[in-house]
């Protein structure tokens, strides 16, 4: 079972709308979860990241975790053309000194 | 400072070359990693240093030889690659145990021939 999944294959969505993206994960243990965004040819930026079950909202980002389902996702409001990139979901092993990451969904923005 | 900068931004070597890539952080952080990612891929890991030891290698070819000179500095060697060893390598730093997540350099884009 790979340690974070993400499943989903590209995702287009007009502009304006909502792109949703989820991945789930396999150690209960982990701890803390992070969304990074990366533009083609750029190293991954972080946008979100997560502790606690329930929301956290910042912007137009939100980002869900559920730690009895573990699974994790990102919503993005009013989507925009600058979004399009892939997203990467992250977990971090506890008791291993690193993050692990999901394959990367990419999201495609159209005017 | 909240950078991790990375150099050089673009390197091409050839297979008989030896070069080096750099990598330095100021935010105190006290975990450093290399990176591997090839085109339409998540980041690949190669090597994490944890207070200036390294404290995993995932099973990385020898002519690729971490370095982590003191707390700020982090290098990768390369020596004899191959062309399929051309891919853009991310340097991250991170407080101890990952809890705020990574910082990314901006990667140096690696090209073998």
């Amino acid at each position: 079972q790979k340690e974070v999944e993400q499943n989903s294959g590209p995702l287009s969505v007009p502009e304006g709308a909502i792109a949703s993206l989820n991945c789930t994960y396999s150690d209960r243990g982990s701890q803390s979860f992070f969304w990074y965004r990366q533009y083609s040819g750029k190293s991954p930026e972080l946008i979100m990241f997560i502790y606690s079950n329930g929301d956290k909202e910042d912007g137009r980002f939100t980002a869900q975790l559920n730690k009895a389902s573990q699974y994790v996702s990102l919503l993005i409001r009013d989507s925009q053309p600058s979004d399009s990139a892939t997203y990467l979901c992250a977990v971090n092993i506890y008791g291993n000194n690193r993050l692990a990451f999901g394959k990367g969904n990419q999201v495609v923005v159209i005017p | 400072d909240t950078e991790v900068t990375q150099t050089p931004k673009h390197l091409v070597m050839g297979m008989t070359n030896k070069k080096s890539l750099k990598c330095e952080q100021h935010m105190g952080h006290r975990a450093m990693y290399w990176y591997k990612q090839k085109a339409k891929k998540p980041p690949e890991l190669m090597f994490v240093y944890s207070y200036e030891k390294l404290s995993i290698n995932e099973s990385v070819p020898s002519r690729f030889s971490p370095e982590c000179p003191n707390s700020s500095l982090l290098n990768l060697h390369l020596h004899a690659l191959q062309p399929e060893d051309s891919a853009l390598y991310l340097c991250a730093s991170s407080q101890d145990r990952v809890v705020e997540g990574y910082t990314f350099g901006s990667g140096t884009r690696l090209t073998v021939v």
